[in-house]
């Protein structure tokens, strides 16, 4: 079972508001990667991180999200001012190289946004 | 762009029946695809059933293969006999070996499996 721990589980906030998710990946593992799975059961690509450093992002969150992944802390993904159309699961994984492609997921968040 | 298409769900089948989800990609900007079947069981977070690197070659796990056809672009997802335990949501997707930036996974919508005991 994976050992990648997200919380909250669950996270009900306003339009406007902000919405912060964390992330510990799997111990060992410099790589961690955000993906959104709306509705519809379709999996967005949001961020990836090796380390502290972005390897890649989406336009959107460039915008309006923001992620880190300091050291000796948890990774997070902040949505600064929540739209309806963010509700969504958001979903960590982590790697164990970049170019390693077994990601190995958390449970993940699941964002409403009212 | 690259793409995943997958059986649409829900499957319904019969304990000790057989199972095939069917699963066809487009890798049109991907150097090296490589093919995975991820599963998530009810309550459960998202965790690998199998992965196939090499075109050509088969991937087993849990009772579950699936072969990597280049030629038709497909992995099809198969279990010769499946258990009540086996009902989950089943999600094919592709990757990029050569991405040095980090692979961002590429997934299909899913299917959905019910077992009926």
């Amino acid at each position: 079972n994976s050992k990648v721990i997200q919380t909250p589980r669950y996270l009900v906030k306003g339009q406007g508001q902000k919405a912060k998710m964390r992330c510990i990946p799997e111990k060992g593992h410099p790589v961690v990667f955000w993906y959104q799975q709306n509705k519809n059961n379709e999996f967005k690509f949001l961020i990836n991180f090796q380390n502290q450093e972005v390897l890649q992002q989406i336009d959107m969150t460039e915008k309006r999200f923001s992620a880190e992944c300091p050291s000796n802390s948890p990774c997070s993904l902040e949505i600064q001012s929540s739209e309806a159309g963010d509700s969504a699961l958001y979903l960590c994984a982590s790697s164990l190289t970049s170019s390693q492609n077994t990601l190995y997921f958390g449970a993940g968040t699941r964002l409403s946004v009212l | 762009g690259d793409s995943v298409t997958q059986t649409e769900g829900p499957v319904t089948v019969s304990e000790s029946e057989s199972l095939i989800i069917n699963c066809t990609y487009s890798a049109t900007s991907i150097a090296y695809p490589n093919l995975f079947w991820y599963v998530r069981y009810p309550g459960e977070g998202l965790q690998l059933l199998l992965k196939v690197i090499t075109a050509g070659q088969k991937g087993s796990s849990r009772g579950f293969e699936a072969t990597y056809n280049k030629e038709t672009t497909s992995f099809h997802l198969q279990k010769a006999s499946v258990q009540e335990s086996d009902s989950a949501v089943y999600y094919c997707a592709l990757g990029d070996l050569a991405n040095s930036a980090g692979n961002k996974l590429t997934f299909g919508i899913g299917t959905r499996v019910l077992v009926r005991p």
